[in-house]
């Protein structure tokens, strides 16, 4: 699986988008680029995944460049909630069937 | 509620005692697998089982133990082997089907700590 890089730490004011980036500029073709999240002491959580196209659901938006070597997921209106380590993980291992590779992430704080 | 299940949330150890880590799901997926977390680092995979009877061993398994005799639960067994124990192990499941198509779904996590 491609290697990711990602910000140690990130702050945002509440209200406002979060822009969390991620590099991967040694993905491959078949690989997906996935996000997931981990509130301090819970198990992580799944939040948005895409190969190519910019995907958007109800929890945020994944915003992917042509060249597919970095990618922004974005959490439209941040809350206190969203405080939390995102992952982003990119992988064709089956989606995960044979597990995913988890870095140490970007810890996200929400600034009230 | 459907989802994953993990118990106990706290369990100690000791030195040379073998314990079992309980992880039940109720989702109907054939996948399941298990991490460990120590603090401030991601997630390793231990082990990894895409059908029942059947599992792999992930990236750190030296020292643990699973079994998958139905779908539904997938134990994992800290065994007196394994050193340095003392970590926060997470289960996860996923319906595995196509490439991409698939999530993992995790449990709450059971903290292991060595006595």
């Amino acid at each position: 699986d491609a290697k990711t890089t990602q910000p140690t730490s990130m702050d945002c004011a509440e209200g406002r988008a979060a822009n969390l980036p991620c590099n991967h500029s040694t993905i491959s073709g078949n690989e997906y680029v996935y996000w997931y999240r981990q509130i301090h002491s819970q198990g992580p959580q799944y939040i948005i995944h895409g190969l190519k196209n910019n995907e958007t659901n109800e929890m945020a938006s994944l915003i992917i460049t042509e060249d597919r070597k970095s990618s922004t997921l974005i959490l439209p209106h941040a809350t206190l909630r969203d405080t939390a380590v995102y992952y982003c993980i990119v992988s064709n291992r089956g989606g995960g069937a044979d597990g995913l590779t988890f870095g140490k992430g970007t810890h996200l704080i929400i600034q009230p | 509620d459907g989802g994953i299940t993990q118990s106990p949330k706290y369990l100690f150890r000791k030195e040379g005692q073998n314990v079992t880590l309980s992880c039940e799901q109720n989702l109907n997926h054939d996948a399941m697998y298990w991490y460990r977390q120590d603090p401030g680092q991601g997630l390793r995979l231990i082990y990894y089982s895409q059908i029942v009877n059947d599992f792999q061993k992930g990236d750190i398994a030296e020292g643990y133990s699973v079994s998958r005799e139905k779908k539904e639960s997938f134990p994992l067994t800290v065994t007196s082997a394994q050193k340095n124990p003392t970590a926060f192990y997470l289960c996860a499941s996923s319906i595995n089907r196509l490439a991409g198509k698939e999530t993992q779904y995790f449990g709450p996590g059971t903290r292991l700590l060595v006595l």
